[in-house]
């Protein structure tokens, strides 16, 4: 079974420039999620798709950030404009309910993006 | 909100020290556990998970963590670690009721010198 894959895995940008990061799940899980590790910091949730539709977003920073799963497959984020605050290693996970509130995500490889 | 700590920022063993990596977490209610590894070049991968039952539970490659509720921990524990264990380790927790958004600690990389 394939795992979860996300491309790029490196992108280097300059500030202003836009950046699409794309996230393709474990086929047949219904949930997808977007994180962020910043500079060495804590893995932060960013948001969760359900199939097509976000669940929860609560952890989207701000406007210039954008996601969508079309389909209910793949999933992309874009950032638009970057900033430098931007830059981190953002990772996708996807899960499939395997029992009342239990779930177990496994986790893509990481998308590095540096902003200059 | 939840929070979750990982004691330590970095650890140095010998092989065949034994590990323990601390994490407490926040949130009062009900809440799955997690400790899942990178290792350099390679992607997260889950190490070991607490859903219910027996709070002592055994995960991949000898790692066990036990889960202490009065305490709101969820050590991570090998007794004799390997130069291959080097790697960062993230604690992971997340609310029975909202089981898809989970709170990370900070990584708690270990070296392990040969």
């Amino acid at each position: 079974e394939a795992g979860v894959t996300q491309f790029p895995s490196h992108s280097v940008i300059e500030k202003g420039q836009t950046v699409t990061l794309r996230c393709d799940p474990i086929s047949g899980h219904d949930n997808l999620y977007w994180y962020r590790r910043v500079m060495g910091k804590e893995i932060k949730f960013l948001l969760h798709f359900v199939k097509e539709s976000k669940q929860d977003e609560s952890g989207m920073p701000n406007n210039r950030f954008l996601a969508e799963r079309t389909g209910g497959t793949y999933s992309t984020l874009k950032v638009q404009p970057a900033e430098l605050e931007d830059s981190g290693v953002y990772f996708c996970a996807s899960s499939s309910v395997q029992g009342k509130y239990q779930e177990t995500q496994y986790f893509g490889p990481g998308t590095r993006l540096l902003v200059l | 909100a939840q929070s979750v700590s990982q004691h330590n920022h970095h650890v140095i063993l010998s092989e065949a020290a034994s590990l323990e990596l601390g994490c407490n977490y926040s949130y009062g209610g009900t809440v799955n556990l997690f400790w899942y590894v990178q290792y350099p070049g390679q992607h997260l991968q889950l190490l070991l998970k607490y859903f219910s039952g027996d709070p002592l539970v055994k995960g991949i490659k000898g790692f066990e963590a036990e889960f202490i509720k009065s305490k709101f921990s969820f050590n991570l524990r090998k007794p004799s670690v390997q130069w291959s264990d080097t790697a960062e380790y993230f604690c992971a927790v997340n609310r029975r009721t909202n089981a898809g958004k989970s709170t990370f600690g900070d990584g708690t990389t270990l070296t392990v010198k040969p």
